[in-house]
């Protein structure tokens, strides 16, 4: 099964935009990328997916590389709410066994 | 509408017990999961069920059986509880499995913890 590698954590100022890359330079061709957010003690939430084009949502963007090796969850604007640990998952074989790495911790400063 | 519950909420268990862990969603959805999460670690899947009347293993089933009731509700028991399986349980579901829908909703968790 393909594994997703990202920093443990990053820092951002609030109202500028946060970049969280991801790779997943094992990925196949029929994998989807979904991106979850897990706030303190609750459960994770969906962010945001997509296959091979470039995705937006109220909530972020996504951007994935050409050849889909690694790809980058971006927030506009970081609020104070958006503090979470981010998961960057695969659904492997596009079969929902969404495989959960270790997250990036995004703290958020006034 | 109340999304993914699950009960209880907290449990404390000794070696050896059993117990089952309750979930349920209102969004008619076809699919639902279960996941553990250790302190400081990501989601491993348990169990799923793509749809009423089929489950399958996931990445770390052992020690666990899943039943799924009917559409809106998918359990989960542990038959002999080892401190090893001491952990926070989400349950999830989606739409559909695969493809577009395939977004998954979770629960608030069960907090267990077996001594």
């Amino acid at each position: 099964d393909a594994k997703t590698t990202q920093p443990n954590s990053m820092e951002s100022n609030e109202e500028e935009p946060v970049h969280l890359p991801c790779n997943h330079s094992t990925i196949s061709g029929t994998d989807y990328i979904h991106w979850y957010r897990q706030l303190p003690s609750q459960g994770p939430e969906y962010v945001i997916h997509g296959l091979t084009s470039n995705v937006n949502n109220r909530m972020a963007s996504l951007a994935i590389a050409e050849d889909r090796k690694s790809s980058t969850l971006i927030l506009h604007r970081a609020t104070l709410r958006d503090a979470a640990v981010y998961y960057c998952t695969l659904d492997y074989n596009q079969g929902g066994k969404l495989i959960f790495g270790q997250g990036t911790e995004l703290s958020v400063k006034p | 509408n109340a999304g993914v519950t699950q009960t209880p909420k907290f449990q404390v268990l000794k070696t050896g017990q059993s117990m089952t862990l309750q979930c349920a969603q209102d969004m008619n959805h076809n699919s639902m999961y279960w996941y553990r999460q250790d302190p400081g670690m990501g989601l491993r899947l348990i169990y799923y069920s793509a749809s009423e009347g089929t489950t399958d293993k996931g990445e770390v089933p052992n020690g666990y059986n899943v039943s799924r009731l009917n559409k809106r509700e998918f359990s989960l028991r542990l038959e002999s509880a080892a401190p090893s399986q001491t952990s926070v349980y989400f349950c999830a579901s989606s739409l559909r499995l695969a493809g577009p829908g395939n977004e998954q909703f979770f629960g608030p968790g069960t907090r267990l913890t077996v001594l």
